[in-house]
């Protein structure tokens, strides 16, 4: 079954840029009918979008983080990527990857287990 | 942009009772595009309903979903202790701030 792992450095100093990977294994990353998602929540708080990918490259983000996000994909690695620029304490959260199925109203079906990501100096 | 209010934020019960569990949206959700999510301390959402009321694969049936428009339904019929977790409905990229379901 397709399965999400996140990876990516656990701290990270202010002003400068967050940086994960989710890799996608027991299935194809461009497979049609879901979006590649990051989705974070802060400590002891609920969840909030960051924005998708679909395979062919196409995005949407937050626009509460637009100006600072970049989500892009790998094909050939069968990988998808965040990028937060400029980040501050208040960015400091547990960061998820999670595949958004349409054929599921549009559902978060499969979740990686999240990263916990500290913003400090 | 769609706000959704869940209700009560939490609820203290006891194994084998039923629990109830209110998701409001601001305007009306199209399609009945509503998700119900359960998470346990330290571990990632899972997915229990979808499409308000269609079970995700290897979901108790004990946990039903209902609603429509703006007005939705998680209800979990015995809980088992298993169960005691944060609930959180979805909806496109909008999630509900969650209700606790904690031993009484």
């Amino acid at each position: 079954q397709v399965q999400l792992q996140e990876s990516g450095p656990g701290l990270v100093k202010p002003s400068q840029t967050l940086s994960l990977t989710c890799t996608v294994s027991g299935g194809s990353i461009s497979s049609g009918g879901y979006y590649w998602s990051w989705i974070r929540q802060h400590p002891g708080k609920g969840l909030e979008w960051i924005g998708y990918i679909y395979y062919s490259g196409s995005t949407y983000y937050n626009p509460s983080l637009k100006s600072r996000v970049t989500i892009s994909v790998d094909t050939s690695k069968n990988q998808f990527s965040l990028k937060l620029s400029s980040v501050t304490a208040a960015d400091t959260a547990v960061y998820y990857c999670a595949r958004l199925a349409l054929l599921l109203s549009d559902a978060f079906d499969i979740w990686g287990q999240g990263t916990m990501v500290t913003v400090s100096s | 942009e769609i706000v959704l209010t869940q209700s009560p934020g939490t609820l203290s019960l006891s194994p084998g009772e039923r629990a109830t569990l209110s998701c409001r949206a601001s305007q009306s959700v199209s399609s009945s595009y509503l998700a119900w999510y359960q998470q346990k301390p330290g571990q990632a959402p899972r997915l229990l309903i979808y499409g308000a009321s269609s079970r995700a694969t290897g979901i108790p049936d004990r946990f039903s979903g209902s609603g429509s428009g703006t007005d939705f339904t998680l209800t979990i019929s015995r809980l088992e202790p298993e169960d005691f977790a944060v609930y959180y409905c979805q909806h496109s990229r909008t999630f509900g701030q969650g209700t606790k379901v904690e031993i009484k």
